[in-house]
């Protein structure tokens, strides 16, 4: 079975640009999460989609960055425009459906390293 | 608001040593708590996870984790250290009744010396 995976595996970009990231969760998955680590910091919640609606998206940053889950199944984090803040690594994440427990293994993917210049 | 604090950013053993790696959770008591691992140039894996079952709980590649109520932690061990336990070692708390989103500790990176 596929784990979760994630595109592109770098992204160099300056200041003002556009990015785009994909997240391909685990087939049949319907929570998608959305992370990221600063440089230094910790990693931090962005948001969670169950299925195509956004669940919670108390993390994002501001209204630069943008998440969608077209039809459910793979995910997009675009950042637009880009600063020189938003550099980190951005992880997503996906789990089964939780059933009515407050917790489901959630099985992470490698990560997209974005650095804006 | 639950929380989690590792203690060491960095955290060097010789090969064949102890592991100790230190977590502490904010004092309202979580029903879960989990080590998550990664490993260069991979995703985060999960190690270990408490479930207010057992408060020793044991992982994958002998790692083990006791729940201590009185002390607050959940610090993370191995008897002994291999050159492949080098990694980037995560406490994290999931924040209860809310969709599971993840709370993460710093992070403490384990060297392991020949």
């Amino acid at each position: 079975e596929a784990g979760v995976t994630q595109f592109p595996s770098h992204s160099v970009i300056e200041k003002g640009q556009t990015v785009t990231l994909r997240c391909d969760p685990i087939s049949g998955h319907d929570n998608l999460y959305w992370y990221r680590r600063v440089m230094g910091k910790e990693i931090k919640f962005l948001l969670h989609f169950v299925k195509e609606s956004k669940q919670d998206e108390s993390g994002m940053p501001n209204n630069r960055f943008l998440a969608e889950r077209t039809g459910g199944t793979y995910s997009t984090l675009k950042v637009q425009p880009a600063e020189l803040e938003d550099s980190g690594v951005y992880f997503c994440a996906s789990s089964q459906d939780l059933g009515g427990y407050s917790y489901n293994e959630q099985f992470f993917g490698p990560g997209t390293r974005l650095t804006v210049l | 608001a639950q929380s989690v604090t590792q203690l060491g950013s960095h955290v060097s053993v010789s090969e064949g040593a102890l592991v100790l790696l230190r977590c502490n959770y904010s004092s309202s008591v979580p029903p879960y708590l989990f080590w998550y691992v990664q490993y260069p140039n991979q995703g985060l894996q999960l190690l270990l996870k408490y479930t207010s079952a057992a408060t020793l709980v044991k992982g994958i590649n002998g790692f083990e984790a006791e729940f201590k109520k009185s002390e607050t932690s959940f610090h993370l061990t191995k008897p002994s250290a291999h050159m492949s336990d080098a990694a980037e070692y995560f406490c994290v708390v999931p924040i209860y009744n809310q969709g599971g989103k993840l709370i993460f500790g710093q992070g403490t990176e384990l060297s392991v010396k020949p």
